[in-house]
């Protein structure tokens, strides 16, 4: 299967400051996804990104395929960022591969 | 509201006792996953149904069953529940390669 490494795995930030999430692949994938599971579990949705750039609000994220890491970007943290963001990404089949996230609490 | 629905949210069983964790959804996905989530680790897939009537193995299989009723509904079976399957269990649907939607995890533990 793949390998997948998400930097930090903990980070702490003030309301308001801006952070830069990291996933790196040891192989190619073709369908990359993040997402963002709250404090009380639920899992969201974030961004379905293979390659290029998307934004929605304050979050965006940008894949380089041929360099196999996606970054994910948050702007003007607010507490209700706060929880554990996941990378997962699939080469062949269906299996998604899920890296062991980054535990993001942003302080008032 | 639509989405996807898991019972029972939580479980506490004895080793060796069975169980089935059920998940439906109302999105008429194609597609529908197990996961299990360990405390510090991601989600691993256990096993997944392209469309109704197929089924196939994830990363961790071993130890449990599935069965696609019909094209909502996905059950997840623990035969013979040991201590190691003491997990946050998500069921998601998809209607294709992206667009996941997750039900909120059944919690069980195995004493």
């Amino acid at each position: 299967g793949i390998q997948v490494e998400q930097s930090p795995p903990d980070l702490i930030l003030q309301e308001g400051a801006n952070s830069t999430l990291r996933c790196n692949f040891s192989d190619s994938v073709n369908n990359l996804q993040w997402f963002h599971q709250n404090p009380w579990g639920q899992l969201i949705n974030l961004f379905y990104i293979p390659s290029g750039t998307k934004q929605n609000g304050r979050l965006s994220a940008t894949t380089v395929a041929t360099e196999r890491y996606s970054l994910l970007y948050i702007s003007s943290s607010q507490t209700t960022d706060s929880g554990v963001y996941f990378c997962a990404g699939v080469n062949t089949g269906n299996q998604f591969y899920f890296g062991t996230g980054t535990s993001l609490t942003v302080i008032p | 509201n639509a989405g996807v629905t898991q019972t029972p949210k939580f479980q506490v069983l004895k080793t060796g006792q069975s169980m089935t964790l059920q998940c439906a959804q109302d999105m008429n996905h194609n597609s529908m996953y197990w996961y299990r989530q360990d405390p510090g680790m991601g989600l691993r897939l256990i096993y997944y149904s392209a469309s109704e009537g197929t089924t196939d193995k994830g990363e961790v299989p071993n130890g449990y069953n599935v069965s696609r009723l019909n094209k909502r509904e996905f059950s997840l079976r623990l035969e013979s529940a040991a201590p190691s399957q003491t997990s946050v269990y998500f069921c998601a649907s998809t209607p294709g390669i992206y667009g996941y939607t997750f039900g909120s995890g059944t919690r069980l533990t195995v004493v």
